[in-house]
Formats: structure tokens, sequence, C-alpha cells
């Protein structure tokens, strides 16, 4: 398997525009989870599905991010409109019934 | 509910002696544990577990982590540092039932110097 593939791998944007992150979780894996690294908030984890499921979005930050599943091997995390603030590396993992967590390449995020 | 604390921000060892970065945790039910590391420009990479059984596990690179359950602690050790082991050192929770999560303490970061 070629584990999960992110894209992009870098995104520029400006402030107010839509900025849509795009995950590909290891086939075969149940969960899927999204993260957001800074350096002053470090790893924070947005939100996880189970079987395509949302099942915890408590960590998503306002109603500008929003996160979908239509499907086991595709997943989108959206930013709209996207702020200076929402610049970091965001993360994709995947894993066999919550235990070994898979984490993509991860997208760098900057919002002019 | 469950955490984990990594007490230091920055580990500093010279190649060949022994590193220990440290983690202590804090669940309701019993813990599984994982320690991750991150080289630049990468995402978190498995290194070893613990779910029950043996106290030390061992993990890939020549790390292993010592579980103690009095001290609620699972530190990530190494006998001989190596300069590409200087990285980002995660070390994660969650407890054994269905409804938890896994939580990742802050990192510590690692630098192994010649």
């Amino acid at each position: 398997d070629a584990g999960v593939i992110q894209s992009p791998r870098h995104e520029v944007t400006e402030m107010g525009q839509e900025v849509t992150l795009r995950c590909k979780p290891i086939s075969g894996h149940d969960y899927l989870f999204w993260y957001r690294q800074t350096m002053m908030r470090g790893l924070e984890l947005l939100i996880y599905f189970n079987n395509n499921v949302p099942i915890d979005d408590s960590g998503m930050p306002e109603d500008r991010f929003s996160a979908k599943m239509p499907n086991a091997s595709f997943s989108t995390l959206k930013i709209q409109p996207s702020e200076p603030r929402d610049s970091a590396v965001y993360f994709c993992a995947s894993s066999l019934a919550k235990n070994i967590q898979y984490f993509g390449a991860g997208t760098r995020l900057s919002v002019l | 509910a469950q955490s984990v604390a990594q007490p230091e921000d920055q580990v500093n060892v010279a190649e060949g002696n022994p590193l220990t970065v440290k983690c202590t945790y804090s669940v309701s039910g019993n813990p599984y544990l994982f320690w991750y590391v991150q080289y630049p420009n990468r995402g978190l990479q498995f290194l070893l577990k613990y779910i029950t059984g043996d106290n030390l596990v061992k993990g890939s690179y020549g790390f292993e982590a010592e579980f103690n359950k009095s001290q609620t602690s699972f530190h990530l050790k190494k006998p001989s540092a190596l300069v590409s082991d200087s990285a980002l050192y995660f070390c994660a929770v969650r407890d054994d039932s269905s409804a938890s999560k896994i939580i990742f303490g802050s990192g510590t970061r690692l630098s192994i110097r010649p």
C-alpha cells in the first residue's frame, strides 16, 4: 500500500479564499483523523471518522471548517473563508480499529 | 478524562550516550500507549506501543519504552543515541473503552550532538 496520501503538499492562498485539503486513507482502515500542527498549539485533533461517519468534531475550530468522508477511500477538509491564522500543517491519518495511526506527509497551508 | 504529559520540550544528548524521553499519562481505564517520531517536513511515524504484557516494549530503530503502572509513566529509551535520532517525539495514550480517542502529548525535541 502507498500509505496515506494527502494533496496538495503545499497550498498558498489569500485570505477569504476557499481551501480544500484531500486525503486518501490506507485501504481497509476504518478510522480517519484530521490534525492541525502549529508551533504555538502543537498537534491538535480536529475531527475523526469511523466507517465514513463523523464521530467527534469537537476540535474543529469554528464553522469555517468542515470535513466530509463521502466514501471509505476519500476525505476532504474545507476552510471557507480562510484566514491567516489558519496557516499550519494539516495531517490526515488512518487506522484500523483505533490502534496504530498512519500519517500522511501533510499539507502545508499558508494563508496570506 | 485522559491526558498525557511530556515534561521536557527539548532533550540534548551526546552521540553514543543513552537517551530518555519522558512521558506520563492519566486514563480512567487500562492504557494503550504509543510513541511516534516526526522528522522534518514529514508526518508522524509509529515507533512502538504498549497494550498488555511485558512492561518493556521494543520498537523501531533500536528504541524501547518502559511501562510503569505505579508511576503512570511510559518513558522512551535508547541505549546509544545516533545523530540521526534527532527529531520530534510524541507520546500518545487512550484508554481501553471503545469510545475513547487517542490523545497526543505536546512533543519533545530530541537533539543528538556528534
